[in-house]
């Protein structure tokens, strides 16, 4: 399969604390992209990282890109009830986007 | 700020019989694509549009799938003959350029 995988599948933490998910990809890319998709809505893209940068930052957001391995994170510094969702890592093949099976991510107050 | 819009929100239908989804893209957008997302599943490609022409399909795109660009605002999906298992959420995206996409809130089409 050449879809990205994200880990963990869930995670759970406290309001204020930070969030990491992974993604791996098996094939060459241009860029990946997160999308946060909240419960029973569309996606909303977050932040794109082209495959000759290593590190981007936005926000409370930073995400880094391996490209010799593949893969990718998403930090989420301090955390807040309204980051609840599920995150999506996402690579252009083409003009289609290929998604991955997302973190849900759970803040709780 | 501008925002892809779909309609309906949600559609129940008869098994056998023709859907169609409409979006409204972005208005200075290019690119029009249509993606779905079965229950608890991962969102999935179908297909992007360009120029009045399909640009890229997946594998999912058969013959029961169409795409059309009737007017200048709006991008359609038409399921000719529905099947259970194409009950899913729609999402209709579009992009100035082949990169960052901007999602609609989805269509959830029941087939029953």
């Amino acid at each position: 399969s050449q879809q990205g995988e994200e880990d963990p599948q869930a995670l759970s933490i406290q309001e204020g604390e930070n969030a990491t998910m992974n993604c791996s990809y098996k094939t060459s890319i241009n860029n990946l992209q997160w999308y946060r998709q909240n419960s029973g809505r569309g996606l909303v893209h977050l932040i794109l990282i082209r495959s000759n940068e290593r590190e981007k930052h936005s926000g409370r957001l930073r995400v880094t890109l391996d490209t010799s391995k593949k893969s990718s994170s998403l930090l989420i510094t301090a955390s807040r009830a309204a980051d609840t969702a599920s995150y999506f890592c996402a690579y252009q093949a083409g003009t289609a986007l290929i998604f991955g099976k997302g973190t849900t991510l759970s803040v709780s107050s | 700020e501008p925002e892809v819009t779909q309609t309906p929100s949600h559609q129940v239908t008869q098994m056998g019989q023709e859907v169609i989804l409409r979006c409204v893209p972005i208005s200075n957008h290019l690119y029009f694509y249509w993606y779905r997302q079965i229950l608890g599943q991962k969102v999935e490609f179908l297909v992007s549009f360009y120029n009045n022409e399909i640009s890229e399909k997946s594998e999912i795109f058969d013959d029961q799938f169409s795409v059309e660009r009737p007017d200048g605002s709006n991008f359609t999906l038409k399921i000719r003959s529905t099947k259970l298992e194409d009950s899913a959420m729609y999402f209709c995206a579009s992009s100035e350029f082949i990169n960052i996409q901007y999602f609609g809130a989805g269509t959830r089409l029941s087939v029953l």
